[in-house]
């Protein structure tokens, strides 16, 4: 059980246009997403919260109207880049939960690799 | 906001030995410690998990510690094999209205020799 499925799994664009990357939960309702950003022999970092109806929660540094994140279901998340640039290249993670909380394990999506060209 | 800092970034050991992975937190409300195994390219798996009131927690060849006083927790592999090596993350969450998010150390690289 709990299973995060992503898609696409690797994505090519070119500078100046958008990606929407969807992360979906496929035997479970997931009140609360995350999105990370992994660039390569680095650690996980924290993109934004997003919970099922209303505005995801930003961390501090990272550009809400570049990186737009719609949890329009409990069951579905996405995240699209928008004008992209090279230095958007990155490894792309979802997470999600059945309901956010302390301690509430995160079941982690395979990962969306982004390649700007 | 929470900091989690993880010692070594590299660790190579030679097969059977044992491998010590040491993190420490600077968030005093921090309560939950899980550890993710993640291969190249691959999603973040989780191995263990201790929360604040346990000290220590062991499953098979994977155990963690936990020192709240402190603020470290540490995660110990036994009787290693080729098939652990991969980079290893610790991560700590916050209570309040944080919806558990994670913030993670910055990995180590484990290579386990045959």
């Amino acid at each position: 059980g709990a299973v995060v499925s992503q898609h696409p799994s690797r994505v090519i664009c070119k500078s100046g246009t958008s990606v929407k990357i969807e992360c979906r939960s496929l035997d479970f309702q997931a009140t609360t997403m995350f999105w990370y950003r992994q660039f390569p022999k680095q650690s996980l970092m924290l993109m934004a919260t997003s919970n099922e109806g209303s505005k995801a929660t930003y961390e501090q540094g990272v550009e809400k109207d570049k990186f737009l994140i719609n949890h329009a279901s409990l069951t579905l998340s996405t995240l699209t880049v928008t004008s992209a640039h090279p230095e958007d290249s990155s490894f792309y993670i979802c997470s999600a939960s059945e309901h956010g909380g302390v301690g509430i394990e995160q079941y982690f999506g395979p990962g969306t690799r982004l390649t700007v060209t | 906001g929470e900091n989690v800092e993880q010692h070594p970034s590299t660790l190579s050991v030679q097969e059977g030995d044992s491998a010590v992975i040491k993190c420490t937190y600077s968030d005093s409300a921090s309560n939950y410690f899980p550890w993710y195994k993640q291969e190249l390219g691959k999603r973040p798996q989780l191995i263990i998990d201790i929360r604040s009131n346990v000290g220590e927690k062991k499953d098979q060849r994977i155990a963690v510690t936990l020192n709240k006083t402190a603020k470290h927790f540490s995660l110990h592999i036994t009787e290693t094999q080729p098939e652990d090596s991969a980079v290893y993350f610790c991560a700590a969450t916050a209570g309040g209205t944080s919806y558990g998010k994670l913030t993670f150390g910055q990995g180590t690289i484990l290579t386990v020799h045959p």
